[in-house]
């Protein structure tokens, strides 16, 4: 099983900021099969990112992904209100699909 | 517009059983690889089941293998999860979730998920 690590746990930061979110895995994540999530409290997760780097469907340009094989990163350009919320990576590479533990994004 | 909708979930006393459905619409149901997913209070996301595209294998988490039996019913675009011999750490939020296929598999990153239903484990 492919265990993904997120860091930080929380980050506190005001609206128009950048941010980086990390997410390290156990071993090598092939074909670039990793996704990242949104999800705000009360709602369920929303698909961000596919392939690494693939912004999904309605996903505004200041959400980007990248990385390869252990280490990928998700980069918020500038933060808008909306985007404080946290956030899940996960990896569809190989069975069982495994997620991060997630990383809050919070209101500085 | 995609839809996965949830129902099934509620209180159910340790080593109860409930049988949680998902009705899909909005995409050709028939042709996807469909998970469920949960959630505990305050914690992350485990995928605990899933089912091929005609319902012929699944897949099952450790931790509620022999438990949870998922099912489809492609006639109805409707997906089951029957989950029994619950365990106080089987309460959580229950997502459907449809997964996007990529080159050379049906079965990929989860591009919709429903709203979710309760299960909570109390006696």
């Amino acid at each position: 099983e492919i265990v993904l690590t997120q860091s930080p746990g929380t980050l506190s930061l005001s609206p128009g900021e950048r941010t980086t979110l990390s997410c390290r895995a156990s071993q090598s994540v092939s074909s670039g099969c990793l996704a990242w999530y949104q999800q705000k409290p009360g709602q369920a997760p929303r698909l961000l990112i596919y392939g690494t780097s693939s912004r999904a469907t309605g996903i505004p340009d200041r959400f980007s992904g990248s990385g390869s094989g252990t280490d990928f990163t998700l980069t918020i350009s500038r933060l808008e209100s909306e985007d404080f919320a946290v956030y899940y990576c996960q990896q569809y590479d190989s069975s069982p699909r495994t997620f991060g533990q997630g990383t809050k994004v919070e209101i500085k | 517009e995609v839809q996965l909708v949830e129902s099934g979930g509620g209180l159910v006393q340790p080593g109860g059983s409930l049988r949680l459905s998902c009705s899909a619409s909005g995409f050709t149901y028939s042709r996807y690889v469909m998970y469920w997913v949960r959630q505990a209070p305050g914690k992350g996301l485990e995928c605990v089941s899933a089912i091929s595209i005609d319902g012929s294998s699944a897949w099952y988490a450790d931790s509620v293998k022999g438990r949870f039996t998922i099912s489809r019913d492609n006639s109805k675009n409707t997906l089951y999860l029957q989950v029994s011999s619950l365990r106080l750490d089987d309460a959580a939020v229950y997502f459907c979730v449809k997964s996007q296929g990529v080159t050379g598999s049906s079965d990929g990153y989860f591009d919709n998920w429903g709203q979710g239903t309760l299960v909570t484990v109390s006696s």
